[in-house]
């Protein structure tokens, strides 16, 4: 089975400043599918990013970035300008393109904290 | 507007009784998924639905049931052979297409007195 990882548990960012979250997985397939999720204390889970394997080019929403490093198994988000909304839980996922049936693999999670 | 319901948004439950979480979409989503949440742990899988009347365990399926007698429904039976079960509960629905996310209720918070 494919792990995802998130070696940071808590993170903290100066409001206007950036900030990037790491992620890193483990897969031995080739074609598959990356998210980021964001979890504010409602707790309602809200796709953030999302990047194809396929594609070099790095995923962006507005103020959300992603670094995909597939060699390297990497998918950071970078969170620019940051603002008191975006204090939440982050939560990487991956998605296999080839598996029947379809899982999704959740890291731990990484709480940001955004400081006024 | 489509989206996914789960009732109720807490829960209280006495040791020894079986409790169902309720979970429906009407975004005409063949996969559903029963997930469990607690601190530091992430988003662990209880169980998943890749079409009605079928069924597979995830990883920590013990002590729970599920049932997906309609596309738009999943319910969860969290039974007293589940040891802890006060947590937190997210249902979640996707399509097949690998592409697409998952789309996720508001959970249900359950607690064990």
């Amino acid at each position: 089975a494919q792990t995802v990882t998130q070696s940071q548990p808590e993170m903290s960012v100066q409001e206007a400043e950036t900030v990037t979250l790491s992620c890193t997985y483990d897969t031995s397939e080739s074609d598959y599918y990356l998210f980021w999720y964001k979890q504010p204390p409602s707790r309602q889970m809200i796709l953030v990013i999302r990047q194809e394997a396929y594609k070099q080019q790095n995923a962006t929403e507005n103020r959300f970035s992603v670094n995909f490093q597939k060699a390297a198994k990497s998918f950071s988000l970078k969170i620019s300008d940051s603002q008191l909304g975006d204090a939440a839980m982050y939560f990487c996922a991956y998605r296999s393109a080839i598996e029947f049936p379809n899982q999704f693999y959740f890291g731990t999670g990484t709480s940001l904290t955004v400081i006024p | 507007d489509g989206g996914i319901t789960q009732s109720p948004k807490y829960l209280f439950r006495k040791e020894g009784q079986n409790v169902t979480l309720s979970c429906e979409q009407n975004l005409n989503h063949d996969a559903m998924y029963w997930y469990r949440q607690d601190p530091g742990q992430g988003l662990r899988l209880i169980y998943y639905s890749q079409i009605v009347n079928d069924f597979q365990k995830g990883d920590i399926a013990e002590g729970y049931s599920v049932s997906r007698e309609k596309k738009e429904s999943f319910p969860l039976t969290v039974t007293s052979a589940q040891k802890n079960p006060t947590a937190f509960y997210l249902c979640a629905s996707t399509e097949r297409s690998s592409y697409n996310e998952q789309f996720f209720g508001p959970g249900t918070r359950l607690t064990v007195l």
